[in-house]
């Protein structure tokens, strides 16, 4: 059953810890990216990664970390340095970045910091 | 950056109806997506145009887009209940960072039974 799945569901912080939010896809896919979506504004990109080992930073990377080690999996590290990390976030795949074809995402992590 | 502006950015329509949704984007695009996001969950892709393509069917949509205006509109005909969600639209631009899509806010349709 191929697909791509974010864990957990829910994720609470306390302030100043570090948390990461999984993302895993079975769809070999090239692409992978991190989106978050605030009430009313819409998805913004916050990194993407096109090749495995490499990732760039989207419009709202400060305070947010990510690696590539394996093309399965795009693991996004919510840090201390991130203010005001309460929001949805969602993980996304595509098979080639350049080419124009649909992405494919999670169900997504609520982040709320508590 | 937020390149896609959807418009209205709510609906309420009844059942049956038609709906009828707008984006509107800045910069030139290889090709707009519309997407598809029920309540606290993911997007799920509904339906991609080329930029040399000005119209395109999928079941019971039908977008278009005008590249001269900049802009790609979305029709529901016939709607249901379950089409009760938010429509986004994502843009990939000509010549900007590979793969990036662009998403607009969103319009948040309702439709009553």
């Amino acid at each position: 059953d191929g697909g791509i799945t974010q864990s957990p569901k829910y994720l609470f912080r306390k302030e100043g810890q570090n948390v990461t939010l999984s993302c895993e896809q079975n769809l070999n896919h090239d692409a992978m990216y991190w989106y978050r979506q605030d009430p009313g504004q819409g998805l913004r990109l916050i990194y993407y990664s096109q090749i495995v080992n490499d990732f760039q930073k989207g419009d709202i990377a400060e305070g947010y970390s990510v690696s590539r080690e394996k093309k399965e999996s795009f693991p996004l590290t919510v840090t201390s340095a991130q203010k005001n990390p309460t929001a949805f976030y969602l993980c996304a795949s595509s098979f080639r970045s350049w080419a124009g074809t649909e992405a494919f995402f999670g169900q997504g992590t609520r982040l709320t910091v508590v | 950056s937020q390149q896609g502006e959807e418009d209205p950015q709510a609906l309420s329509i009844q059942e049956g109806e038609n709906a009828t949704m707008n984006c509107s984007y800045k910069t030139s695009i290889n090709n707009l997506q519309w997407y598809r996001q029920n309540s606290g969950r993911g997007l799920v892709h509904l339906i991609l145009i080329r930029s040399n393509e000005r119209e395109k069917h999928s079941g019971r949509l039908r977008v278009t887009l005008d590249t001269s205006k900049k802009s790609s509109s979305l029709l529901i005909t016939a709607s249901r209940a379950a089409d009760t969600a938010s429509y986004f639209c994502a843009t990939e631009n000509y010549g900007g960072s590979q793969g990036n899509l662009i998403f607009g806010k969103g319009t948040k349709l309702s439709v009553k039974p």
